[in-house]
C-alpha cells in the first residue's frame, strides 16, 4: 500500500512564506507522479491550486507556487494571508488510473 | 461557470446499496473525466473513483473494488456511483470533482482533479 506523507501541522507567520511538503513513505517523489495540490477550509467542498507539480489552476494567485524539493514535492505560500488557514492534501497518480491523497496539512497563520 | 451539484446522499443500513449522482454545466461534459472523493468525519480527502469522458476507463480504489461502479450519462451531463454492500467505513461527504485527463491507453493516462462539487452526505448505520 503506497503511503503519502504530509506535515499534520504547520503555522506561519501573516506575511511570511511557509512550505509544505508531500513524500512517499518508501521512495521519492518526481514529477512523473503529476503532483497536485488542494486547499480545503472547514465545512467548505475543496479547491485546487496547483496540478501537474507547479501549474497553477484558474484564479489562483501567484503566491501559490509548487515544485519539487529533494525528494518531495512541494507547496509553497509567500506572503501569507490569514484567509490561507486551511487544510492542504497533495495527491499524487500513481499510474494506471490510481490516485492518492495525502493525510492533509493543517496551516495556521498568526 | 462550472457547476456540479451531488445528490442521492442519504442514511442506509450496512449492506445496502445507495447511487449518488453529480449533475453537471457550464462545461462540455463528455470532454472531461469525473472522479469521486470521499471525506470521513474529521478525517482527510479520499480518491473513490475515475471515470474517463467516453466512459471507456475506469477506475476505483481497492478499498471500494467490487462494491462501488463509477458509470456516466453523457447525453444527460450526469455522472453516477453505484454503491453496493456499504459498510459503515463508507460513511462519508461524497464530492465530485472534473478531471483534466490526457493519454490515449493506460499506461500513458493520466489525469488531474480540477474543479469541485460542494458534495453529499453518506451515512451508513443501523
Amino acid at each position: 500500500q503506497t503511503v503519502v506523507t504530509q506535515e499534520p501541522s504547520l503555522s506561519v507567520s501573516p506575511g511570511g512564506t511557509v512550505t509544505l511538503t508531500c513524500g512517499l513513505r518508501s521512495g521519492s517523489v518526481s514529477r512523473s507522479y503529476f503532483p497536485s495540490w488542494h486547499q480545503q477550509t472547514p465545512g467548505q467542498a475543496p479547491r485546487t491550486l496547483i496540478y501537474s507539480t507547479k501549474t497553477r489552476s484558474s484564479g489562483v494567485p501567484d503566491r501559490f507556487s509548487g515544485s519539487i524539493l529533494g525528494n518531495k514535492a512541494a507547496l509553497t505560500i509567500t506572503g501569507a494571508q490569514a484567509d490561507d488557514e486551511s487544510h492542504y492534501y497533495c495527491v499524487l497518480y500513481l499510474g494506471r488510473g490510481i490516485s492518492v491523497f495525502g493525510g492533509g496539512t493543517k496551516l495556521t497563520v498568526l | 461557470e462550472v457547476q456540479l451539484v451531488e445528490s442521492g446522499g442519504g442514511l442506509v443500513q450496512p449492506g445496502g446499496s445507495l447511487r449518488l449522482s453529480c449533475e453537471a454545466s457550464g462545461f462540455t461534459f463528455s470532454a472531461y473525466a469525473m472522479t469521486w472523493v470521499r471525506q470521513a468525519p474529521g478525517k482527510g480527502l479520499e480518491w473513490v473513483s475515475t471515470i474517463s469522458g467516453t466512459g471507456y476507463f475506469t477506475f476505483h480504489a481497492d478499498s471500494v473494488k467490487g462494491r462501488f461502479t463509477i458509470s456516466r450519462d453523457n447525453s444527460g451531463n450526469t455522472l453516477f456511483l453505484q454503491m453496493n454492500s456499504l459498510r459503515a467505513e463508507d460513511t462519508a461527504v461524497y464530492y465530485c470533482a472534473t478531471a483534466v485527463d490526457y493519454g490515449d491507453d493506460l499506461d500513458s493516462y493520466y489525469y488531474h482533479m480540477d474543479v469541485w462539487g460542494k458534495g453529499t452526505t453518506v451515512t451508513v448505520s443501523s
